[in-house]
């Protein structure tokens, strides 16, 4: 079965620090990967995906992702971090059997000024 | 160009009532999947509608239902509330094929 990984409950970075946020991924063929970024009740807004080809992914608002298929990762990272990159970020897989998307359980990104 | 819209935005019920929730698509996208966030975790797929008929399911029982409408909206209906329904529930439209979901902001429900 299909799953992810979100290894770190929150980040913390100050910034103009580059950041990172970790998603290991666990799928049975070639995987469909996501980012989603969800600020305070507010739905969730996507950010990249990763379908097949590079493996930098740049997507919205100067984030990117890595995807590491050795590794089983797809960590997201922006070179400098804004305070308003503050929210939480969800990893995202999409299942096999058709289009439906198996979450993570989320990492809250702090960026201080 | 109206993203994905649901309504309400919130709403209280208490146990053993039913509710409806209701999302419209994106223009352009012709598939609607809901899904059920709780407090502090990831959204949990409930189901996926395509040509008015429910074409994949998660792990929700029957009391979860839905429908989607010749103009491609949905509802959501939940028969028999318990206090453990309480969440946010999101709507996700997009077109067929291996296309990235927009979501509508949702519908805070709380069963009392």
């Amino acid at each position: 079965a299909q799953s992810v990984a979100q290894p770190e409950d929150q980040v913390n970075v100050a910034e103009g620090n580059p950041l990172t946020v970790k998603c290991t991924y666990s799928v049975s063929g070639n995987p469909y990967l996501f980012w989603y970024v969800q600020y305070p009740n507010r739905g969730l807004q996507f950010l990249l995906k990763y379908i097949t080809g590079d493996n930098l992914v740049k997507g919205s608002y100067g984030f990117e992702a890595e995807f590491n298929k050795s590794q089983t990762s797809f960590h997201l990272k922006k070179p400098s971090a804004l305070v308003s990159d503050s929210a939480l970020y969800f990893c995202a897989v999409r299942d096999q059997a058709g289009t439906a998307l198996i979450f993570g359980k989320g990492t809250t990104l702090s960026v201080s000024s | 160009d109206a993203g994905v819209t649901q309504s309400p935005t919130h709403l209280i019920k208490t146990r053993g009532q039913q509710v409806t929730l209701r999302c419209s698509p994106k223009s352009g996208h012709d598939t609607v999947s809901w899904y059920q966030q709780a407090l502090g975790q990831g959204p949990q797929f409930i189901f996926q509608y395509y040509e008015e008929e429910e074409r994949q399911r998660g792990n929700f029982p029957d009391r979860f239902s839905g429908h989607q409408f010749p103009n491609y909206s949905s509802e959501l209906n939940v028969n028999a509330l318990l206090l453990g329904d309480s969440a946010l529930y999101l709507c996700a439209s997009s077109r067929r094929g291996p296309h990235e979901q927009f979501f509508g902001p949702g519908t805070r429900l709380t069963v009392l």
